[in-house]
């Protein structure tokens, strides 16, 4: 069936260096990803999105990449910070209106 | 920067009880969604609301849930007879595309006892 799902769970990171949070997913039919961030007791807060006509997004301080070849999704996250500490989802949809969310993964930014 | 609001933030219901849960979505926005998410589990689709009527609902919305936009500016969730498992977050969400600008609200607990 159709799911999207994390890699790592928890991610532990240096205040400083650089994030990488990986996504798979397996609807070759999704074309739109978006990431989102969720602080602890807070709703789900967008971060970046990308279509699938694009392989790479920018924003600030975070790039998103899509591989469609081997339906994989990353979040990296530059310089990271303290205030990053969250936990991440990935989330895609195809030509209906839900967003279909993966588990989520922890990320720890160690000082 | 405009927000999606949800009140009230924690709701605490008996069993068997209705509890109608409220969203105001950003003005310009065209499509309203709601997602729920037990405790430590993943956001799940609820609902997607367009032009008045639901476009999309997932197994999880059943017949003991409804929305309604009873004015211009109220999504509500309502949950007609609470059942124990109900307890989660549930989020309120609009977008002004249907894959454009999905913003999310901080979500209201519903414990039901």
């Amino acid at each position: 069936g159709e799911s999207v799902g994390l890699h790592l769970p928890t991610l532990s990171v240096q205040e400083g260096d650089n994030s990488i949070i990986n996504c798979a997913y397996s609807n070759s039919a999704s074309d739109y990803f978006i990431w989102y961030k969720q602080e602890s007791g807070k709703g789900p807060q967008f971060i970046i999105d990308i279509r699938s006509n694009m392989d790479k997004r920018q924003g600030q301080r975070v790039t998103v990449l899509l591989n469609k070849t081997v339906k994989h999704l990353s979040l990296q996250i530059a310089a990271t910070q303290p205030g990053d500490s969250a936990v991440y989802f990935c989330a895609e949809t195809s030509s209906n209106y839900q967003l279909i969310w993966g588990a989520g993964t922890k990320l720890i930014i160690k000082p | 920067e405009p927000e999606v609001t949800q009140t009230p933030s924690h709701q605490v219901t008996q069993m068997g009880q209705e509890v109608i849960l409220r969203c105001v979505p950003i003005s310009n926005h065209l499509y309203f969604y709601w997602y729920r998410q037990i405790l430590g589990q993943k956001v799940e689709f609820l609902v997607s609301f367009y032009n008045n009527e639901i476009s999309e609902k997932s197994e999880i919305f059943d017949d003991q849930f409804s929305v309604e936009r009873p004015d211009g500016s109220n999504f509500t969730l309502k949950i007609r007879s609470t059942k124990l498992e109900d307890s989660a977050m549930y989020f309120c969400a609009s977008s002004e595309g249907k894959k454009h600008g999905y913003t999310f609200g901080s979500g209201t607990r519903l414990t039901v006892v």
